[in-house]
């Protein structure tokens, strides 16, 4: 069956730190992948879109990679802030119907 | 510019009433879309529409679950019968162009959705 699997529920990390998130799928071949930032009771905010035929993809302290034969994506936070504490979504592929993970909850200490 | 609004933020309905949920889109989106988030877990599809036409509703739970955009532009998700189990979030998104175009689907907060 079709699984998108977000690392870990949540990771902490020191102020200043890089944060490392991971989305890993099985029996999908999307054509790209979006990740998203959701802050509680509000919606998720779209953050960047990588395509299947790019390899990494910045803005500003942001980086992402897609590998497909890995069937993995790295969502990257460089010098992380308390204010970058929030859940990160992936998402896969809306050529049919968007299928999100289930998230990462990162929170930032200062 | 003004995003996505979704009203009522929250609702409270005894088991068995029925429900109806709103969204505003972001003026001139084509694409619309419902998901619905539970705790803990990211949004699931629910409906899709581009401008009035319902081109995918395979995530719709029960045929309890009804949705409709008349004019291509606000959106209405209807739940019939509700069930504690229809207790969650529902979030409503919005994208510039059609689905094929790989665009960023802009969100509303949300409608806490709590069955009594």
């Amino acid at each position: 069956s079709q699984k998108i699997e977000q690392n870990s529920e949540a990771l902490n990390i020191q102020e200043g730190k890089t944060a490392t998130l991971t989305c890993n799928y099985t029996n999908y071949s999307p054509a790209y992948l979006q990740w998203y930032r959701q802050d509680p009771g509000r919606g998720p905010v779209f953050l960047l879109l990588i395509r299947e035929n790019e390899k990494e993809k910045r803005k500003e302290r942001l980086k992402v990679t897609f590998d497909t034969t890995l069937k993995q994506s790295l969502f990257h936070i460089t010098a992380s802030q308390p204010a970058d504490s929030a859940t990160y979504l992936c998402a896969l592929d809306p050529l049919t119907s968007m299928r999100f993970g289930a998230g990462t909850r990162l929170t930032v200490k200062p | 510019g003004a995003g996505v609004s979704q009203s009522p933020r929250y609702k409270v309905a005894k088991r068995g009433q029925d429900v109806a949920l709103r969204c505003d889109p972001i003026s001139g989106h084509v694409s619309l879309f419902w998901y619905q988030q539970a705790l803990g877990q990211g949004p699931e599809f629910l409906t899709y529409f581009q401008n009035e036409a319902q081109l995918d509703k395979s995530g719709l739970p029960s045929d309890r679950f009804f949705a409709e955009r008349p004019e291509g532009s606000v959106s209405t998700l209807k739940i019939q019968r509700t069930q504690q189990e229809d207790s969650a979030v529902y979030l409503c998104a919005s994208s510039l162009k059609q689905i094929f175009s790989n665009q960023p689907q802009h969100f509303g907060d949300g409608t806490r959705l709590s069955i009594l």
